[in-house]
């Protein structure tokens, strides 16, 4: 079968970098997907990576390790509007839909 | 252009009853999703639709739930007979054939929060 791993809590202050780590366990590996879920709204797409190492999209990054099932998100100079669930997801076996960690809640505060 | 739009917004419904959920995706993605999140938990794959392709149900969790997608665009997810434990906000999410380009990048709707009393 496959899962994810995240921490289900993470707290910081403005200004700060906070990493969230995701460790996967996939029949067949495509990448690994993070999405950004504010309370009450739609999951949005943030980084997907395919390949080993780190990704950069303005103030947010992730990486990947393949060879330990691994992957993280790192977000730099916190911001109070980072507060939102995160959540990992890698595709399925077929390579059709995803599947998602359980997501981890990010509260930034001042 | 428009993104992903779910209808309702909000469902309430006594238990046993059926319920009809409609999704509208974004014009020109051929796959279609369905996924069920549950309070604080992550989201849970329902079913999937590309183009003409027979639909993958392998994520339903029970025969009371199914979905069909009419002309390659607008989908409905059917729950019979619905439980307490039906009571989720499901969400529904489009993109390209999936792969495709270098990412598997799917579009949410804002989801279709039910609740079985």
């Amino acid at each position: 079968g496959q899962s994810l791993e995240q921490p289900s809590e993470v707290t910081a202050v403005e200004g700060a970098i906070v990493q969230i780590n995701c460790t996967y366990q996939t029949s067949g590996f495509y990448g690994l997907s993070w999405y950004q879920q504010h309370d009450g709204g739609a999951p949005t797409f943030l980084s997907y990576n395919a390949l080993d190492g780190l990704e950069e999209t303005g103030r947010f990054s992730s990486f990947l390790s393949r060879s330990d099932s691994y992957g993280y998100l790192l977000l730099q100079e916190l911001q109070m509007k980072d507060s939102a669930s995160y959540f990992c997801a890698v595709p399925n076996q077929a390579g059709t839909a995803l599947i998602f960690g359980k997501g981890t809640t990010l509260s930034v505060s001042s | 252009g428009a993104g992903v739009s779910q209808s309702p917004s909000n469902k309430v419904t006594e238990k046993g009853k059926d319920v009809e959920l409609r999704c509208d995706p974004i014009s020109g993605h051929t796959a279609l999703y369905w996924y069920r999140q549950s309070l604080g938990q992550g989201l849970e794959f329902l079913i999937y639709f590309q183009g003409n392709s027979a639909p993958d149900k392998s994520g339903l969790p029970s025969d009371r739930f199914s979905a069909e997608r009419t002309g390659g665009s607008v989908s409905t997810l059917t729950i019979q007979r619905t439980q307490q434990e039906d009571s989720a906000v499901y969400l529904c999410a489009s993109s390209f054939p999936p792969g495709t380009g270098t990412s598997y990048e799917q579009y949410f709707g804002p989801g279709t929060r039910l609740t079985v009393t």
